[in-house]
């Protein structure tokens, strides 16, 4: 079974604070994708990876960096956490464009 | 850039019923997919179709990509079903975007 993690599911962080999410797949997916998703916005890609060494920035990537250390993770980080980047994150691995992309459960996080 | 219009923005059925989901989009698009998110937030892909008509399950989704438009329709809809169906796009020039999705609710 295809399967996508996300850790933390839940994150309280202060302003200024450096905040990171981490993306597990054990799929063999080349791709690895970053989005958030805000009311009234849908979702929006803040990264994305075609494998182990390589990011690229996605339409929204200001404030947000990535990291791809291997094929199963890809982390987004948050240097310096704004409340304005208060949202769900969620993590993605597959083909877009195919049938095959997972999601992982999402990430909820709280900037104050 | 690319702007993607779903219609309607909730559908309330009966059990049985079948349910029509409508997505535009400005710009000509070289991938559409679309994706179900649960009413607990996790996101399933239903299925690509970047031109033409797929099938799979009780899904049907056609797209005619000369006149910006796809469809999804749900067939002989159940309870389980209910939940935001999201259409998104992408293309050459421009990359993946989704639009605020259909609130689709499923009554016994």
């Amino acid at each position: 079974e295809a399967a996508v993690t996300q850790s933390p599911r839940n994150k309280v962080a202060v302003t200024g604070g450096k905040v990171t999410l981490s993306c597990n797949q054990t799929n063999n997916h080349n791709n690895m994708y970053w989005y958030r998703q805000d009311t009234g916005h849908g979702l929006r890609l803040i990264h994305y990876s075609y494998g182990a060494g390589s990011t690229e920035k996605g339409d929204i990537p200001d404030g947000y960096k990535a990291s791809r250390p291997s094929q199963e993770n890809f982390s987004l980080i948050l240097e310096l956490a704004t409340p304005s980047q208060t949202s769900v994150y969620f993590c993605a691995s597959g083909d877009w464009g195919q049938d095959t992309q997972y999601f992982g459960p999402g990430t909820r996080l709280l900037v104050l | 850039g690319q702007q993607v219009q779903q219609s309607p923005s909730s559908l309330v059925l009966q059990e049985g019923e079948n349910a029509e989901l409508q997505c535009n989009f400005s710009s000509t698009a070289t991938q559409l997919q679309w994706f179900y998110q649960s009413p607990g937030g996790s996101l399933v892909s239903l299925l690509s179709n970047p031109s033409g008509t797929k099938h799979t399950g009780r899904l049907t989704s056609t797209t005619v990509t000369k006149e910006r438009r796809s469809s999804l329709h749900i067939s002989s809809s159940q309870t389980t079903d209910s939940g935001t169906y999201l259409c998104a796009t992408s293309s050459n020039t421009d990359k993946v975007v989704f639009g605020t999705g259909t609130r689709l609710q499923v009554s016994p």
